[in-house]
């Protein structure tokens, strides 16, 4: 049983386009993160959420609490995008389940 | 400030050995949380660990342990180390005046030959 889906596994994009990456999950949770892993392993955290939308700069994350689903979305894709996002969401305390990833390749 | 720095960064292991990963938080942070990420299993969470105490405990078997001092720096420790164990071994730190908000160090490669 997998606490949290992650939609699409593999993506592919034009330089430029609207990206979508879907997280669903079955936990009641205390919070979700959006992170970022380039090659190499270095992971970042792009959001954190436990509520409605937040936006930095291209990227903007929006969560629905009642439909248990979240999604990233980034506007105006580059190449330096390419990445994998992983969504993860933190239950009791600061203990984590986590997607399988999405990885993404925006093409120039 | 600092980011979160983990030593070693790369680590190769004979089975049946023993390993002790190190990880510092950034300054001020008192929660560590260790992660094992593999190609199978993805990102998979280890243990939490705040105020020098284990908080929190992912499925793992007892093989794998860990620890905070005071400063709140933090080892982890695989004993009897089998092929599976080959993973990257991330440590995050966070603080509660910004949500646990995880902050990542690079990794630890660790290979079991």
């Amino acid at each position: 049983k997998n606490e949290v889906e992650q939609s699409p596994q593999n993506l592919t994009a034009q330089e430029g386009e609207f990206i979508t990456i879907n997280c669903s999950y079955s936990v009641g949770i205390s919070a979700l993160h959006w992170l970022q892993q380039h090659p190499g392993g270095g992971i970042v955290s792009l959001f954190m959420l436990s509520s409605g939308k937040k936006k930095h700069g291209r990227l903007i994350a929006t969560i629905n609490i009642q439909e248990k689903h979240s999604s990233l979305h980034i506007t105006a894709s580059h190449p330096r995008d390419s990445a994998v996002y992983i969504c993860a969401v933190g239950v009791t305390g600061n203990q984590f389940y986590f997607g399988t990833g999405t990885s993404l390749t925006v093409i120039p | 400030k600092a980011g979160v720095t983990q030593t070693p960064r790369y680590l190769i292991k004979t089975r049946g050995q023993q390993v002790t990963l190190s990880c510092s938080p950034i300054s001020g942070h008192r929660s560590v949380s260790w992660y094992q990420q593999t190609p199978g299993q993805g990102l998979q969470f280890l243990f939490e660990y705040f105020s020098e105490t284990q908080r929190n405990k992912g499925n793992f078997p007892g093989r794998f342990s860990g620890r905070q001092f005071s400063n709140s720096r933090s080892e982890m420790n695989v004993s009897t180390l089998e092929l599976g164990d080959s993973a990257l071994y991330l440590c995050a730190s966070s603080s509660k005046d910004r949500g646990y908000e995880q902050y990542f160090g690079p990794g630890t490669r660790l290979t079991v030959t």
